[in-house]
């Protein structure tokens, strides 16, 4: 997988934008970025993908910069129930695919 | 609830002792995806099924083995336990083979404690 990096802990202040950035400079063309949620010792959650251009679903927005390198999630307003590690992950395509957690980013929502 | 059903939820068990952790994935799902999460080593990759056969293998010890049956269900087989072997066990399902278009739905796990 491509090699990503990640601030290990932010902070967020209930209902404001988190953004939470990660750093992926050796992305290939056609690698895609994930991005998941790990709520305490729950099952890690799908949040969003993309290859080039910005996303956005009911839960997050995801920006990625014109050269790749770079991309950033943003959750538009944060709820304590968004306190959680997210990973950012870039699968080698045409694999068969095990996503390699990293050790991710732990936000956490404060009142 | 996510649509991918692990059993047991929780389980102890003894040093030596040999258990079978099951999961159902979501429905439509062909691949099966396990993940072993211990304190001191995060999510780490064990093994992947597609449509009942083996697509992909990570760290997995000799020890563990897993099996995708025609309903598509899997079960991993975690043998001679250690007490390393003490870690929260998620499956993962998913429509195709890869995360490629698709991301991965994660159960809740299964918690096994080895004493």
């Amino acid at each position: 997988d491509a090699k990503t990096t990640q601030p290990p802990s932010m902070d967020c202040a209930e209902g404001r934008a988190a953004n939470l950035p990660c750093n992926h400079s050796t992305i290939s063309g056609n690698e895609y970025v994930y991005w998941y949620r790990q709520i305490h010792s729950q099952g890690p959650q799908y949040i969003i993908h993309g290859l080039k251009n910005n996303e956005t679903n009911e839960m997050a927005s995801l920006i990625i910069t014109e050269d790749r390198k770079s991309s950033t999630l943003i959750l538009p307003h944060a709820t304590l129930r968004d306190t959680a590690v997210y990973y950012c992950i870039v699968p080698p395509p045409g694999t068969a695919s095990k996503l390699t957690f990293g050790t991710g980013t732990r936000l956490q929502v404060t009142l | 609830d996510s649509g991918v059903t692990q059993t047991p939820k929780h389980l102890i068990t003894a040093t030596g002792q040999r258990v079978t952790l099951r999961c159902s994935p979501r429905s439509g799902d062909l691949s099966v995806y396990w993940y072993q999460q211990s304190l001191d080593q995060g999510l780490q990759f064990l093994i992947q099924y597609y449509n009942g056969e083996e697509r992909a293998k990570g760290n997995i010890l000799e020890r563990f083995s897993a099996q995708q049956f025609p309903d598509l269900h899997s079960e991993l087989n975690l043998s001679s336990l250690e007490l390393g072997d003490s870690a929260l066990y998620f499956c993962a399902s998913s429509v195709e083979q890869g995360a490629a278009n698709y991301g991965y739905t994660f159960g809740s796990g299964t918690r096994l404690t080895v004493v």
